[in-house]
């Protein structure tokens, strides 16, 4: 019964290259999406996915960041030509419906990218 | 512009001691939710709460959605050091599909 697998659980990049961060929901959870924390604060919208459809993308700047969820494999948030300004720790979380409501989001253990 | 205000964000208080968390927007929410994250992991969803006035209890913990259903609350008896943690609430808006969270409340629990 695994939970929201999220790798790698640490990232390393130099400024300028690129950084790929891996999702994959809960066993049944058809919707994904990403959060950005810094730290000391709270969670900072990204993107809303179902399989293979982008549905709110109006938390991701519209530079440099591209999200994907293919229909088989994971999720994928894509940051190219990283700055230091994108250090944080990124958190991928899903939910069964897409009503969550009722259902809340079980979220993973997050990437924590570091830009150096 | 934080479109969910809690307060305070920083508490520290002894143990046995009782707290209240406070969350707070001008817009009205569906639903709203309260998570805790330990340092290093996600947040874990400790309830939701969908009708105006509502009350839930888990253990020590007391949760209420305001009646107009833009705010809501978290109480605390008799505060644990397990008790220590960031506290996120969460709303989700009528139409929409995604949380908003708030800033977190950072709570330490002195043994």
């Amino acid at each position: 019964n695994a939970g929201v697998m999220q790798n790698p659980r640490h990232l390393v990049r130099r400024r300028g290259q690129e950084a790929r961060l891996r999702c994959s929901p809960m066993k049944g959870h058809s919707h994904v999406y990403w959060y950005r924390q810094l730290p000391e604060e709270g969670l900072k919208f990204m993107v809303y996915l179902q399989k293979e459809n982008i549905i709110d993308e109006s938390g991701m700047p519209k530079e440099r960041f591209s999200a994907e969820f293919p229909k088989e494999g994971p999720s994928i948030l894509r940051i190219q030509q990283v700055v230091r300004g994108d250090s944080a720790a990124y958190f991928c979380a899903s939910s069964p419906l897409s009503n969550v409501a009722n259902y809340g989001y079980t979220f993973g253990s997050g990437t924590r990218l570091t830009v150096v | 512009t934080q479109l969910l205000e809690q307060s305070p964000q920083f508490l520290s208080i002894q143990e046995g001691e009782n707290l209240t968390v406070y969350c707070n927007s001008s817009s009205v929410f569906s639903s709203l939710q309260w998570y805790r994250q330990e340092p290093g992991e996600g947040p874990v969803l400790l309830v939701t709460v969908v009708t105006g006035g509502e009350v839930k209890k888990l253990k020590r913990l007391t949760f209420q959605f305001g009646d107009a259903r833009k705010d809501s609350s978290l109480h605390i008896t008799a505060a644990q050091p397990g008790d220590t943690g960031l506290y996120l609430c969460a709303g989700r808006i009528q139409g929409a599909q995604k949380l908003v969270f708030g800033q977190g409340t950072r709570l330490t629990i002195n043994p």
